[in-house]
């Protein structure tokens, strides 16, 4: 099956401690993109990459890291510098040809 | 600055209405505009999308209608079902930006 992978679905973490989340996808999509989603916030772009070990800030970057050393792979750490980290966090990739962006199932991230 | 703005953020229809979900946009230069369905726990998936050189575009019971000169658009859902209960994004891109753009939502709920 074709598609993206988050893993795990629920992340539970304390104060201070960094996390990082999984996005694999399968897709051979070039672009792959994290989101955060909010209760009446809608989705926000944290970081976004076009190509492989390059990648660029979206808008709410700040306490958050990428990389990308692999075209099916774009893990997201979130740092202690995220001041308020628990959202649902969801990864998405889109091929050049086409500007449908496909959503993985999401990580819920809850710190304690 | 909000450049997608979505209403309203909360409907209930019931089953066998009309829904009619509403967007408006600043950016001219958005040329790219999806509407994505995202059920409470699971990643948003594309519904339906359109370019501004069609005013109208139809998908079953999924119909987007765009006003170019308003920068306006908006989602009908005709005979609405308890199965379209969900949370509605519009959004928008850029030509070449690869970047979307969102709304912050519509919770749809059909009572029967």
């Amino acid at each position: 099956d074709g598609g993206i992978t988050q893993s795990p679905k629920y992340l539970f973490r304390k104060e201070g401690q960094n996390v990082t989340l999984s996005c694999e996808q399968n897709l051979n999509h070039d672009a792959m993109y994290w989101y955060r989603q909010d209760p009446g916030q809608g989705l926000r772009l944290i970081y976004y990459s076009q190509i492989v070990n390059d990648f660029q800030k979206g808008d709410i970057a700040e306490g958050y890291s990428v990389s990308r050393e692999k075209k099916e792979s774009f893990p997201l750490t979130v740092t202690s510098a995220q001041k308020n980290p628990t959202a649902f966090y969801l990864c998405a990739s889109r091929s050049r040809a086409d500007n449908e962006q496909f959503f993985g199932p999401g990580t819920r991230l809850t710190v304690l | 600055q909000q450049q997608v703005k979505q209403s309203p953020q909360s409907l209930i229809v019931q089953k066998g209405g009309i829904s009619i979900i509403n967007c408006a946009y600043e950016n001219t230069a958005f040329d790219y505009f999806p509407w994505y369905q995202q059920f409470p726990g699971k990643g948003p998936a594309l519904l339906i999308a359109i370019r501004p050189d069609v005013s109208e575009k139809k998908e079953g019971r999924f119909t987007i209608s765009f006003n170019k000169s308003a920068k306006q658009f908006s989602l009908h859902i005709m005979d609405s079902q308890p199965g379209d209960s969900a949370t509605y994004f519009c959004a928008a891109e850029g030509a070449g930006s690869y970047q979307l753009t969102f709304g912050k939502g519509t919770k749809l709920s059909v009572i029967p």
